[in-house]
C-alpha cells in the first residue's frame, strides 16, 4: 500500500487566495483526520471524519476552513480566503476507526502565505 | 493549562546515550498512549504504542504510563544517530474514533 497520499506537498500562495489540499487516505481506513503544525502549537487537529461523515470540527480555526470528504478514498481541506498566519504544515491521517489511536500520517503540505 | 504537555527541548545526547522523554496530561480518561517519532520533512510514524498502566519494550525501546501520576515516559537505549527526530506523545480516550491529543514534541540530537 502506498500510505496515505497528500497534495501538493509545497503550496505558496499570496494572501486572499483560496487554498485547496488533498489527500487520499489507506485503502480500508474509515476514519481520516485533518492536522495542521506549526513551531508554537505543535499538531492540532482540525476536522476528523467517520465513514465519510464529519464528526467533530472543533478544532477548525475560523469559517475560512471548510473539509469534505465526498467518498472514501478523497479528502479536501479548503482554507478561502487564506492569510499568512494560515502558513503551517497541515497533515492528513488515517486510520482503521477501531479507536486504537493508532494512525498513519502522509508526508504533508507546506503551505507559505505571503 | 494543555491536555498533554511536553517538553520541546532540544535535546543532544551523545551516541550510546540513554534518553529519557516524557509527557504529563491532565485528562484521566485517557487510555491510550502512544509515541510518534517524526523525521525532518516527515510526517509523524507510530513508535510505541501502550494501553492503560504499565511498560511495554520494543527492541531499544520501552514505554512507560504511570496513569496514577498522570505521566508516560519513552526510553531509548544505546542511541544512535538515527534516532535524531521529534519525538510526540499522544494520548486518546478511545471508543469509536481514534482522535488523538498530541504533545508538542521534544526534539532530540544524538551526536555521532
Amino acid at each position: 500500500d502506498a500510505g496515505v497520499i497528500q497534495s501538493p506537498r509545497h503550496e505558496v500562495t499570496e494572501m486572499g487566495q483560496e487554498v485547496t489540499l488533498r489527500c487520499k487516505p489507506i485503502s480500508g481506513h474509515n476514519s481520516l483526520f485533518w492536522y495542521r503544525q506549526t513551531m508554537m502549537r505543535g499538531l492540532e487537529l482540525l476536522i476528523y471524519f467517520n465513514n465519510n461523515v464529519p464528526i467533530d470540527d472543533s478544532g477548525m480555526p475560523e469559517d475560512r476552513f471548510s473539509a469534505k470528504m465526498p467518498n472514501a478514498s478523497f479528502s479536501t481541506l479548503k482554507i478561502q480566503p487564506s492569510e499568512p498566519r494560515d502558513s503551517a504544515v497541515y497533515f492528513c491521517a488515517s486510520s482503521l476507526g477501531t479507536g486504537d489511536g493508532k494512525l498513519f500520517f502522509g508526508s504533508g503540505t507546506q503551505l507559505s502565505v505571503l | 493549562q494543555k491536555e498533554v504537555e511536553q517538553d520541546p527541548g532540544p535535546l543532544s545526547v551523545p551516541e550510546g546515550a540513554i534518553v529519557s522523554l516524557n509527557c504529563t496530561y491532565s485528562n484521566s480518561a485517557f487510555q491510550y498512549f502512544m509515541w510518534y517519532r517524526q523525521y525532518s520533512r516527515k510526517g509523524p510514524e507510530l513508535l510505541m504504542y501502550t494501553y492503560s498502566s504499565g511498560n511495554k519494550e520494543d527492541g531499544r525501546f520501552t514505554a512507560q504510563v504511570d496513569k496514577s501520576s498522570k505521566y508516560i515516559s519513552l526510553f531509548i537505549r544505546d542511541s544512535q544517530p538515527s534516532d535524531s527526530a521529534t519525538y510526540l506523545c499522544a494520548m486518546s480516550v478511545g471508543g469509536a474514533t481514534n482522535k488523538l491529543i498530541f504533545g508538542t514534541g521534544t526534539l532530540l540530537a544524538v551526536q555521532p
